[in-house]
């Protein structure tokens, strides 16, 4: 099946660690997000990217890294600069039509203990 | 600045009601609205959206929604609601033509619960 896949479901982290967010597409988009979602806060993008080896900043992108070295992936490094990682995070593609859908990913639930 | 605001925060329907959702955005330049909807444990996945032509649009499950460009909104609507329509709603905002980047702005998400 086609589609976004994001691991682990669940993650739990001690302050002070880095953590790695995995997002796989199978659709061969081009482009790529990954957005924060917080309660009453609806989503806010964190970083995009619209082509390999190419990527720029959303709206809250400190505390964040990336990297897309391949078409299919875009990982997300939360670092210990995040003040408050706790949240659930989505990723999403799409083609690069601006009129085209964005997928998203199941999402995963970042946890700092 | 670009924004997009929801009305509504949480909203209590009984099955059959009738439901609107308001959304109204504040950007530069041409767009294409989106209405998302986030089942409890399910993907976020589109409803609807409007790049051009018809301001009315049907989605799936009998939503639709009308751009009014005068007054900036994008309202989702449904004449009958059932408990299965349950869900978190997200109006989203993009610019349209060439060269934007697509990435979406989002409102803060309205909580939709449907009372058996």
């Amino acid at each position: 099946d086609g589609g976004i896949t994001q691991s682990p479901k669940y993650l739990f982290r001690k302050e002070g660690q880095n953590v790695t967010l995995s997002c796989e597409q199978n659709l061969n988009h081009d482009a790529m997000y990954w957005y924060r979602q917080d309660p009453g806060q609806g989503l806010r993008l964190i970083y995009y990217s619209q082509i390999v080896n190419d990527f720029q900043k959303g709206d809250i992108a400190e505390g964040y890294s990336v990297s897309r070295e391949k078409k299919e992936s875009f990982p997300l490094t939360v670092t210990s600069a995040q003040k408050n990682p706790t949240a659930f995070y989505l990723c999403a593609s799409t083609t690069r039509r601006h009129t085209d859908t964005q997928y998203f990913g199941p999402g995963t639930r970042l946890t700092v203990l | 600045a670009q924004s997009v605001s929801q009305h509504n925060h949480h909203v209590i329907l009984s099955e059959a009601a009738s439901l609107e959702l308001g959304c109204n955005y504040s950007y530069g330049g041409t767009v294409n609205l989106f209405w998302y909807v986030q089942y409890p444990g399910q993907h976020l996945q589109l409803l609807l959206k409007y790049f051009s032509g018809d301001p009315l649009v049907k989605g799936i499950k009998g939503f639709e929604a009308e751009f009014i460009k005068s007054k900036f909104s994008f309202n989702l609507r449904k004449p009958s609601v059932q408990w299965s329509d349950t869900a978190e709603y997200f109006c989203a905002v993009n610019g349209a033509g060439s060269g934007n980047t697509g990435k979406l702005i989002f409102g803060q998400g309205t909580t939709l619960q449907v009372k058996p």
